[in-house]
C-alpha cells in the first residue's frame, strides 16, 4: 500500500482552466502539506493542514485552494490555472506539526500550455 | 527567512570514488534531515540527526552535524550508481514549517 499517494502523477492543460489534485495518506498521521517543486528542483511549501484545519499558508495566489474533507486527504484545487503553475506538485504528511521525518508523495507533474 | 545553502549545486563522480556534499545556515539548526530524492519520486528521509557534533551512518553514508548546529555533511564512501539523485537537507528551525536546501544533484557515472 502507498503511504502518500496523489493522483493524477501527469496534468496537462490549457490556460484559464481549473483543476484538482488529490492526496491521501494512509500512515494515521495528522499532519499534511503541499510544496511545489520548481524547475530548478528548489522545494517551497504551499499549504499544511493540521487535523483538517489550516495551520500553514504561504503566499500563495488566491487562485490555489487548498481543502481537506478529513484528516487523511488533502486536496490542491487551482483556478484560472496560469504557464507560471507549471511545476511538480509534492503532497506530504507527518504524524504531527513540526514533527521529524515527512513523508512524501510521488508527485503531480502540471504542465500548463 | 532562514535559508539552507547546499554545495556543491552539481557533482558528477565516477562509481567508487567517495564524495562530501554539506549544508550551511546562518541560522542554528533545532533538528536536520537529509532526503533523497530519485526522478519521478518524491524526497525519501534518509537521516535526522539532532545533537551538534552527532555522526550517524547509513551503510556507505555518514552524516554530521556540526557542533554549532549550523551545518553538516554527508559524505559516501564508494559511489554506486544507486546513489545518484538529489540530495536535499531540511529543518524546520523549531517551527511548524520544513525548509528545504537548495539541493545537490549527485550524478555517479558507473
Amino acid at each position: 500500500d502507498t503511504a502518500v499517494s496523489q493522483t493524477p502523477k501527469y496534468l496537462v492543460t490549457q490556460m484559464g482552466n481549473d483543476k484538482s489534485i488529490k492526496c491521501e495518506q494512509n500512515l494515521g498521521h495528522d499532519t499534511m502539506y503541499w510544496y511545489k517543486q520548481d524547475s530548478k528542483k528548489f522545494l517551497k511549501i504551499m499549504f499544511s493542514y493540521n487535523n483538517k484545519e489550516l495551520i500553514i499558508n504561504e503566499t500563495v495566489p488566491n487562485r490555489f485552494s487548498p481543502k481537506s474533507p478529513d484528516k487523511a486527504h488533502l486536496n490542491l484545487h487551482i483556478n484560472s490555472l496560469e504557464l507560471g503553475d507549471s511545476a511538480v506538485y509534492f503532497c506530504a504528511s507527518s504524524p504531527t506539526a513540526g514533527t521529524y521525518g515527512y513523508t512524501f508523495g510521488s508527485g503531480t507533474r502540471l504542465t500548463v500550455v | 527567512t532562514q535559508l539552507l545553502e547546499q554545495s556543491p549545486q552539481f557533482l558528477s563522480i565516477q562509481e567508487g570514488e567517495n564524495l562530501t556534499v554539506y549544508c550551511n545556515s546562518s541560522s542554528v539548526f533545532s533538528s536536520l534531515q537529509w532526503y533523497r530524492q530519485e526522478p519521478g519520486e518524491g524526497p525519501v528521509l534518509l537521516v535526522t540527526v539532532v545533537t551538534g557534533g552527532e555522526v550517524k551512518k547509513l551503510k556507505r553514508l555518514t552524516f554530521q552535524f556540526g557542533d554549532a548546529r549550523k551545518d553538516s555533511s554527508l559524505h559516501i564512501t564508494a559511489a554506486q550508481p544507486g546513489d545518484t539523485g538529489l540530495y536535499l537537507c531540511t529543518s524546520n528551525f523549531g517551527n511548524e514549517k520544513l525548509t528545504f536546501g537548495t539541493g545537490t544533484r549527485l550524478t555517479i557515472i558507473p
